[in-house]
Protein backbone atom coordinates (compact mmCIF):
# COMPACT_ATOMS: atom_id res chain seq x y z
CA UNK A 1 0.00 0.00 0.00
CA UNK A 2 0.63 3.71 -0.48
CA UNK A 3 2.62 5.60 2.41
CA UNK A 4 3.35 9.27 2.76
CA UNK A 5 5.96 10.71 5.24
CA UNK A 6 6.35 14.26 5.91
CA UNK A 7 8.74 15.63 8.54
CA UNK A 8 9.24 17.31 10.56
CA UNK A 9 5.99 16.95 12.70
CA UNK A 10 6.51 20.34 13.93
CA UNK A 11 8.95 23.32 14.08
CA UNK A 12 9.70 26.41 15.51
CA UNK A 13 12.39 28.93 13.45
CA UNK A 14 12.61 32.46 13.90
CA UNK A 15 11.79 35.52 11.56
CA UNK A 16 14.44 35.39 8.94
CA UNK A 17 15.59 32.32 8.80
CA UNK A 18 15.43 29.35 6.25
CA UNK A 19 13.05 26.73 5.45
CA UNK A 20 13.28 23.15 4.67
CA UNK A 21 10.25 20.63 4.84
CA UNK A 22 10.45 17.13 3.04
CA UNK A 23 7.65 14.62 1.87
CA UNK A 24 8.03 11.36 0.99
CA UNK A 25 5.70 8.66 -1.04
CA UNK A 26 6.40 5.10 -0.94
CA UNK A 27 4.20 2.37 -2.91
CA UNK A 28 3.35 4.33 -6.05
CA UNK A 29 5.37 5.25 -8.96
CA UNK A 30 5.16 9.05 -10.60
CA UNK A 31 2.93 10.36 -8.29
CA UNK A 32 1.55 13.69 -8.71
CA UNK A 33 2.75 15.43 -5.39
CA UNK A 34 1.13 19.29 -3.75
CA UNK A 35 2.23 20.96 -1.06
CA UNK A 36 -0.87 23.34 1.17
CA UNK A 37 -0.82 25.65 3.63
CA UNK A 38 -3.61 25.48 6.60
CA UNK A 39 -3.74 28.99 8.72
CA UNK A 40 -5.49 28.37 11.89
CA UNK A 41 -9.26 27.71 11.35
CA UNK A 42 -9.03 28.67 7.42
CA UNK A 43 -9.45 26.75 4.33
CA UNK A 44 -6.34 24.34 2.48
CA UNK A 45 -4.28 26.63 0.36
CA UNK A 46 -2.75 25.22 -2.80
CA UNK A 47 1.21 26.19 -2.47
CA UNK A 48 2.82 23.99 -5.40
CA UNK A 49 2.14 20.74 -7.41
CA UNK A 50 4.61 18.65 -9.11
CA UNK A 51 3.45 16.32 -12.21
CA UNK A 52 7.15 14.72 -12.32
CA UNK A 53 10.50 15.42 -11.29
CA UNK A 54 11.87 19.21 -11.91
CA UNK A 55 8.33 19.91 -12.60
CA UNK A 56 6.69 22.44 -10.43
CA UNK A 57 3.89 24.64 -10.74
CA UNK A 58 3.17 27.39 -8.14
CA UNK A 59 -0.39 28.85 -7.20
CA UNK A 60 0.14 31.41 -5.10
CA UNK A 61 3.55 33.92 -5.89
CA UNK A 62 5.19 34.31 -2.32
CA UNK A 63 8.77 33.54 -0.65
CA UNK A 64 8.79 30.06 -0.35
CA UNK A 65 9.59 27.68 -3.04
CA UNK A 66 9.24 24.15 -4.31
CA UNK A 67 11.46 21.22 -6.05
CA UNK A 68 10.77 17.52 -7.41
CA UNK A 69 14.76 16.19 -6.90
CA UNK A 70 13.11 12.34 -7.17
CA UNK A 71 10.32 10.55 -8.47
CA UNK A 72 8.74 10.69 -5.10
CA UNK A 73 10.00 13.54 -2.61
CA UNK A 74 8.87 16.65 -2.95
CA UNK A 75 10.86 19.35 -0.41
CA UNK A 76 9.47 23.25 0.24
CA UNK A 77 11.82 25.79 0.74
CA UNK A 78 11.95 29.08 1.97
CA UNK A 79 15.33 31.53 2.20
CA UNK A 80 14.10 33.97 4.55
CA UNK A 81 10.88 33.19 6.94
CA UNK A 82 8.14 35.54 7.00
CA UNK A 83 5.59 35.97 10.33
CA UNK A 84 2.81 35.03 7.79
CA UNK A 85 4.33 31.79 7.05
CA UNK A 86 3.20 30.21 10.32
CA UNK A 87 0.87 27.59 9.50
CA UNK A 88 -0.11 23.81 8.95
CA UNK A 89 1.97 23.15 5.82
CA UNK A 90 0.56 19.31 4.00
CA UNK A 91 2.09 17.34 1.44
CA UNK A 92 -0.29 15.12 -0.27
CA UNK A 93 -0.14 12.82 -3.18
CA UNK A 94 -2.54 11.15 -5.63
CA UNK A 95 -2.49 9.01 -8.82
CA UNK A 96 -1.15 10.52 -12.04
CA UNK A 97 -4.80 10.01 -13.69
CA UNK A 98 -6.75 12.44 -14.07
CA UNK A 99 -10.09 13.11 -11.19
CA UNK A 100 -8.39 10.84 -8.24
CA UNK A 101 -8.47 11.54 -4.68
CA UNK A 102 -4.99 13.20 -2.73
CA UNK A 103 -4.09 11.64 0.34
CA UNK A 104 -2.09 13.67 3.12
CA UNK A 105 0.29 13.31 4.88
CA UNK A 106 0.61 14.23 9.11
CA UNK A 107 1.90 17.52 8.28
CA UNK A 108 3.96 20.00 9.81
CA UNK A 109 3.13 22.49 12.46
CA UNK A 110 5.15 25.92 11.58
CA UNK A 111 5.45 28.64 13.82
CA UNK A 112 7.22 31.62 13.35
CA UNK A 113 8.74 33.68 15.88
CA UNK B 1 -12.79 31.38 -9.76
CA UNK B 2 -14.22 28.06 -9.22
CA UNK B 3 -15.79 27.90 -6.17
CA UNK B 4 -16.85 25.01 -3.56
CA UNK B 5 -19.34 26.24 -0.30
CA UNK B 6 -19.83 24.65 3.03
CA UNK B 7 -21.55 26.23 5.74
CA UNK B 8 -18.80 26.70 8.54
CA UNK B 9 -21.22 25.65 11.49
CA UNK B 10 -20.82 24.07 13.75
CA UNK B 11 -23.58 21.86 12.96
CA UNK B 12 -24.86 20.07 16.38
CA UNK B 13 -25.86 16.99 16.90
CA UNK B 14 -27.07 14.28 19.43
CA UNK B 15 -25.41 11.29 19.71
CA UNK B 16 -27.59 8.75 17.39
CA UNK B 17 -28.82 10.67 15.38
CA UNK B 18 -27.91 11.78 11.56
CA UNK B 19 -25.61 14.52 10.60
CA UNK B 20 -26.13 15.94 7.54
CA UNK B 21 -23.22 18.09 5.71
CA UNK B 22 -23.99 20.21 2.28
CA UNK B 23 -21.90 21.52 -0.43
CA UNK B 24 -22.43 23.02 -3.40
CA UNK B 25 -19.81 23.91 -6.24
CA UNK B 26 -19.97 26.48 -9.30
CA UNK B 27 -17.78 24.32 -11.98
CA UNK B 28 -20.20 22.46 -14.11
CA UNK B 29 -18.29 19.92 -15.13
CA UNK B 30 -16.88 19.07 -12.41
CA UNK B 31 -16.76 15.23 -12.42
CA UNK B 32 -14.96 13.95 -9.36
CA UNK B 33 -16.11 14.85 -5.45
CA UNK B 34 -15.08 13.93 -2.42
CA UNK B 35 -15.46 14.41 1.48
CA UNK B 36 -12.46 14.60 3.99
CA UNK B 37 -12.33 14.38 7.76
CA UNK B 38 -10.05 16.33 9.68
CA UNK B 39 -10.04 16.49 13.27
CA UNK B 40 -8.11 19.24 15.13
CA UNK B 41 -4.77 19.20 14.79
CA UNK B 42 -4.58 16.93 11.82
CA UNK B 43 -4.43 15.72 8.59
CA UNK B 44 -7.41 15.79 6.16
CA UNK B 45 -8.43 12.04 5.58
CA UNK B 46 -10.23 10.77 2.77
CA UNK B 47 -13.81 9.44 3.48
CA UNK B 48 -15.76 8.98 0.40
CA UNK B 49 -15.71 9.53 -3.22
CA UNK B 50 -18.65 10.04 -5.64
CA UNK B 51 -18.56 10.13 -9.37
CA UNK B 52 -22.00 9.85 -10.43
CA UNK B 53 -25.47 11.39 -9.02
CA UNK B 54 -27.04 9.47 -7.09
CA UNK B 55 -26.33 7.84 -3.58
CA UNK B 56 -23.27 6.32 -2.67
CA UNK B 57 -23.39 4.11 0.75
CA UNK B 58 -20.01 2.77 3.17
CA UNK B 59 -21.09 1.62 6.51
CA UNK B 60 -22.47 5.00 8.13
CA UNK B 61 -21.59 7.82 5.48
CA UNK B 62 -23.67 8.50 2.42
CA UNK B 63 -22.43 10.46 -0.22
CA UNK B 64 -24.93 12.07 -2.34
CA UNK B 65 -24.91 14.16 -5.57
CA UNK B 66 -26.72 15.78 -7.72
CA UNK B 67 -24.90 17.49 -10.70
CA UNK B 68 -28.35 19.32 -12.13
CA UNK B 69 -28.21 21.06 -8.65
CA UNK B 70 -24.37 21.28 -8.38
CA UNK B 71 -25.26 19.99 -4.62
CA UNK B 72 -23.19 17.07 -2.87
CA UNK B 73 -24.01 15.95 0.66
CA UNK B 74 -22.83 13.41 2.95
CA UNK B 75 -25.30 12.18 5.80
CA UNK B 76 -23.54 10.33 8.76
CA UNK B 77 -25.97 7.56 10.55
CA UNK B 78 -25.90 7.15 14.05
CA UNK B 79 -23.44 9.96 15.11
CA UNK B 80 -21.05 9.63 17.39
CA UNK B 81 -19.02 11.47 19.42
CA UNK B 82 -15.63 10.52 17.47
CA UNK B 83 -17.16 11.70 14.57
CA UNK B 84 -17.02 15.31 15.32
CA UNK B 85 -14.62 16.86 13.36
CA UNK B 86 -14.33 19.37 10.40
CA UNK B 87 -15.57 17.70 7.11
CA UNK B 88 -14.24 19.27 4.13
CA UNK B 89 -15.84 18.44 0.96
CA UNK B 90 -13.67 18.91 -2.43
CA UNK B 91 -14.10 18.64 -6.25
CA UNK B 92 -11.71 18.60 -9.29
CA UNK B 93 -12.80 20.92 -11.78
CA UNK B 94 -12.32 21.63 -15.48
CA UNK B 95 -8.41 22.63 -14.61
CA UNK B 96 -7.81 18.92 -13.16
CA UNK B 97 -7.22 21.06 -10.02
CA UNK B 98 -8.61 19.77 -6.66
CA UNK B 99 -10.50 22.24 -5.25
CA UNK B 100 -11.65 22.57 -1.50
CA UNK B 101 -14.39 24.24 0.63
CA UNK B 102 -13.42 26.02 3.87
CA UNK B 103 -14.88 22.98 5.96
CA UNK B 104 -18.38 22.43 8.36
CA UNK B 105 -17.18 21.67 11.99
CA UNK B 106 -19.45 19.20 13.48
CA UNK B 107 -20.14 18.51 16.73
CA UNK B 108 -21.52 15.73 17.93
CA UNK B 109 -22.99 15.82 21.97
CA UNK B 110 -23.07 12.65 23.68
Amino acid sequence: SQTIHQWPATLVQPVGSPLSLECTVEGTSNPNLYWYRQAAGRGLQLLFYSVGIGQISSEVPQNLSASRPQDRQFILSSKKLLLSDSGFYLCAWSVSDNNQPQHFGDGTRLSIL
Amino acid sequence: QKEVEQNSGPLSVPEGAIASLNCTYSDRVSQSFFWYRQYSGKSPELIMSIYSNGDKEDGRFTAQLNKASQYVSLLIRDSQPSDSATYLCADYNAGNMLTFGGGTRLMVKP
